[in-house]
């Protein structure tokens, strides 16, 4: 099955510097990769996706690469605040349909810290 | 949007009671749900893809004795822990896709047992 890392597990950074988080996959079907931010005792909220047919999508400071050759991508945050402060998930599904449930499994998460 | 609501949203059960928690999509139909567990600091891990209609899907080391899931219509699906124990205590949080599209998940329930 599907086995998603992600690192680091925690990442400090000034306010207004970047922050990259990293994770790497190992089903190569894989085709939906998205990324959620988790504040404390709250749902998952979708920040960025991105599929296996592009290498890149961005969104105002919210950046994610995909390298499907490498089965790796990454979320770059820019101009970073402190209510980025949060943790951090990525994921990785087959999608759904045509006998796929679309599972998601996630990565173990990334505590970041975005310092004033 | 799609929404999907959880309920409750916290219980605390004393130990060897059954606790249900629900789940439902509330804006559209879901053939297909997915029960997370999440300790403190830690994952979301998947438990299991209830399907509707049909027998849920749990992932290895998942006992489905004890984590009964029933998902007997296209909107709502249910995670019954049986004799629940203080280490089932935990946020247990469900999600549903709407074809090829971002999940959404529901608020999520913080289970602790006494």
């Amino acid at each position: 099955g599907e086995n998603v890392e992600q690192h680091p597990s925690t990442l400090s950074v000034q306010e207004g510097d970047s922050a990259v988080i990293k994770c790497t996959y190992s089903d190569s079907a894989s085709n939906y990769f998205p990324w959620y931010k988790q504040e404390l005792g709250k749902r998952p909220q979708l920040i960025i996706d991105i599929r296996s047919n592009v290498g890149e999508k961005k969104d105002q400071r919210i950046a994610v690469t995909l390298n499907k050759t490498a089965k790796h991508f990454s979320l770059h945050i820019t101009e970073t605040q402190p209510e980025d402060s949060a943790v951090y998930f990525c994921a990785a599904t087959r999608g759904g349909g045509s006998g796929n449930t679309g599972k998601l499994i996630f990565g173990q998460g990334t505590t970041l810290q975005v310092k004033p | 949007g799609a929404v999907v609501s959880q309920h409750p949203s916290w219980v605390i059960c004393k130990s060897g009671t059954s606790v249900k928690i629900e789940c439902r999509s509330l804006d559209f139909q879901a053939t297909t749900m997915f029960w997370y567990r999440q300790f403190p600091k830690q994952s979301l891990m998947l438990m299991a893809t209830s399907n509707e209609g049909s027998k849920a899907t749990y992932e290895q080391g998942v006992e489905k004795d004890k984590f009964l899931i029933n998902h007997a219509s296209l909107t709502l699906s249910t995670l019954t822990v049986t004799s629940a124990h203080p280490e089932d205590s935990s946020f247990y949080i469900c999600s549903a896709r709407v074809s090829n599209t971002e999940a959404f998940f529901g608020q999520g329930t913080r289970l602790t047992v006494v």
